[in-house]
């Protein structure tokens, strides 16, 4: 599976934007980038995912670098209920039947009032 | 509305001992997948499902099974339960296609 790589840890502010990179520099041309995020005694819950365009949802952004070697998870104002960990996924649409989710480390956001 | 269970949500049991641990869902989803979870680490795969009948193993699976005799259900079995075992729990489901995954809450397993 094609590596990612994340910060540990990173802080922000209170309903300020908050821009969460992730490395991927051995992306292939099928794999997918998915975001998940797990928020404290919870079980993963999905964000957002793309290929190659810039994504929105309800939730966040998802920025795409054009070489596609790295993207942005973009949280447009941060709350409190934000903290947590985030996760970027690599899925390789391309292979057959891979339906599984490999999780790295991830980035532990902390959100300061 | 659609959901995935898991049972119990808190276990303890004893060394040596066969527990089972439930993940139940109602989407109709082709895929379960069961992960562990422990400080430092991450979520881990320990196995996997495509369908009914159809198991993997994943990443961590040694000590560790599983079933699938209908679509909505997919038990994990700790055949002999050690030490080494405690940890959360995350059973998860999908639709074919790279969907998004549905997570359950978890069950956290103490073995003493």
């Amino acid at each position: 599976d094609a590596k990612t790589t994340q910060p540990n840890s990173m802080e922000s502010n209170e309903e300020e934007p908050v821009h969460l990179p992730c490395n991927h520099s051995t992306i292939s041309g099928t794999d997918y980038i998915h975001w998940y995020r797990q928020l404290p005694s919870q079980g993963p819950e999905y964000v957002i995912h793309g290929l190659t365009s810039n994504v929105n949802n309800r939730m966040a952004s998802l920025a795409i670098a054009e070489d596609r070697k790295s993207s942005t998870l973009i949280l447009h104002r941060a709350t409190l209920r934000d903290a947590a960990v985030y996760y970027c996924i690599l899925r390789d649409r391309g292979e057959f039947g891979n339906e599984k989710l490999t999780f790295g480390t991830g980035t532990r956001l902390t959100i300061i009032p | 509305d659609a959901e995935i269970t898991q049972s119990p949500r808190h276990k303890i049991t004893e060394t040596g001992r066969q527990v089972t641990l439930a993940c139940h869902q109602t989407w109709n989803h082709n895929n379960m997948f069961w992960y562990r979870q422990d400080l430092g680490h991450g979520l881990r795969l320990i196995h996997y499902s495509y369908g009914v009948h159809d198991t993997n193993k994943g990443e961590v699976s040694d000590g560790y099974s599983v079933s699938r005799s209908n679509t909505e259900d997919l038990p994990l079995t700790l055949e002999s339960a050690a030490s080494s075992q405690t940890s959360v729990y995350f059973c998860a489901s999908s639709r074919t296609g790279l969907a998004e995954a549905f997570f359950g809450q978890g069950t956290r397993l103490t073995v003493v």
